[in-house]
């Protein structure tokens, strides 16, 4: 398969653990994308890199998120001390700036905290 | 920081009938996207536009991206059950460097 990779596809944790998740884009492509979704919301920004480099961080997001792509390939998003209101999908979604600007998105990380 | 609003929020048509999905951009872009995002499922590139004022087609669906490059619309022309879905618009912002920001979305409904 070629297409964006999330692992875990779901994930149920107690408050206050830590989760982390992980992304692998397609193979060439050098922008990697992390949006938040809620039911009935659109995707809403997180993070983005360039490579490995991390170009922007949501000013939303507190700094319980934090999101690597140490090789330039695929990505860890991690949020520590989960919250109720950290439940949502997590995508990921990669594309090959600036050839080509369209995103492939993964199949999403259901976060549940319960 | 820029902001993609979409209007309406939800619409629920009977198929046979027309369908438009309104995106404006706080910001000007480079150019707008468009998903489709089924229930259940994540959302699926449908088409880029990049010039100012381009219209484009695929089958029943027109874009177009306004002069001003800060708003576009998607139409559907004789809606089937299979067009059930949201649709976002997505907009770049001029730069390599800018990303990529999501609009509400438009829920759409289709029953016969």
């Amino acid at each position: 398969d070629t297409g964006v990779s999330q692992n875990p596809r779901h994930k149920i944790t107690k408050r206050g653990q830590n989760v982390t998740f992980r992304c692998d884009p397609i193979s060439e492509h050098n922008r990697l994308y992390w949006y938040r979704q809620t039911l009935g919301q659109g995707p809403e920004f997180l993070t983005y890199f360039q490579n490995e480099a991390q170009l922007e961080k949501s000013r939303l997001l507190s700094d319980r998120f934090s999101a690597e792509r140490p090789k330039g390939s695929f990505s860890t998003l991690e949020i520590q001390r989960t919250e109720q209101g950290d439940s949502a999908m997590y995508l990921c979604a990669s594309s090959l700036i600036p050839l080509n600007t369209e995103a492939f998105f993964g199949q999403g990380t259901r976060l549940t905290v319960v | 920081g820029q902001q993609v609003m979409q209007i309406p929020q939800y619409q629920h048509v009977q198929e046979g009938e027309d369908f438009t999905t309104y995106c404006n951009s706080s910001t000007t872009l480079s150019n707008i996207q468009w998903y489709k995002q089924r229930p259940g499922g994540h959302p699926v590139f449908l088409i880029q536009l990049v010039k100012s004022g381009e219209v484009k087609k695929q089958k029943r669906l027109t874009f177009q991206f306004g002069e001003a490059k800060k708003n576009s619309s998607l139409h559907i022309t004789a809606t089937q059950t299979t067009d059930v879905g949201t649709y976002f618009c997505a907009g770049l912002n001029t730069g390599t460097a800018s990303k990529l920001t999501f609009g509400t979305g438009t829920r759409l409904q289709v029953t016969l």
